[in-house]
């Protein structure tokens, strides 16, 4: 497997444009969860799907953040209006529980910056 | 609310030594706890997982111990390598949910020199 697959990989826009974040997790799993990173803050979790269905969004941090997951191979986070402190590394992760082991697989990371 | 802390946050040591990176949490109660290594522009790779109910995990050079107890887990690393330069994470599952409660450390940033 390619492991879990992020685009874009970098994206610079303009403040208030909207911004599309893709992810493709492993083929098989049915967790899939979208985090944050910046120096500040560490990293955070945003929201996480299971089966499909969102379980937890609270990490969400307002309402111009949503993320969907139409299927079981594709997951969108979208931002709009995109604000300069939303700029940071977003990462997707997906994982399948497996007995106790339940092991999170990460993908590159979408490095956005908003100016 | 659970809160994990890594000290240091950066650490330099010379090739070939051995060394022990440090992760504590303040919630005992935890269903697992999970050690990442980051490379620069890169995502987490998952290095080791302990159970709760478990005291360590090995992997090659690495060992991670736990001790819930006290609120603590270690991460050694034996004979370290230039490549083992990254940066590293834990982070724990609280219990009652899955990997969507994991809470993360920011990490200690190794660097070994050749």
């Amino acid at each position: 497997d390619a492991g879990v697959i992020q685009s874009p990989r970098h994206e610079v826009t303009e403040m208030g444009q909207e911004v599309t974040l893709r992810c493709k997790p492993i083929s098989g799993h049915d967790y899939l969860f979208w985090y944050r990173q910046t120096m500040m803050r560490g990293l955070e979790l945003l929201i996480y799907f299971n089966n499909n269905v969102p379980i937890d969004d609270s990490g969400m941090p307002e309402d111009r953040f949503s993320a969907k997951m139409p299927n079981a191979s594709f997951s969108t986070l979208k931002i709009q209006p995109s604000e300069p402190r939303d700029s940071a590394v977003y990462f997707c992760a997906s994982s399948l529980l497996q007995g106790l082991e339940e092991k999170l697989f990460f993908g590159s990371g979408t490095q956005l910056s908003v100016l | 609310k659970q809160e994990v802390t890594q000290i240091p946050a950066a650490l330099s040591v010379p090739e070939g030594e051995n060394l022990v990176l440090n992760c504590s949490f303040t919630d005992s109660a935890i269903y697992n706890l999970q050690w990442f290594r980051q490379d620069p522009g890169k995502g987490l790779t998952s290095l080791l997982l302990i159970q709760s109910s478990q005291r360590e995990q090995t992997s090659g050079r690495l060992n991670a111990s736990l001790d819930k107890s006290s609120g603590r887990s270690t991460l050694y690393i034996a004979a370290s390598q230039p490549g083992d330069s990254a940066t590293y994470l834990c982070a724990v599952a609280n219990y009652g949910g899955s990997q969507g409660n994991l809470i993360f450390g920011k990490g200690t940033k190794l660097s070994v020199k050749p």
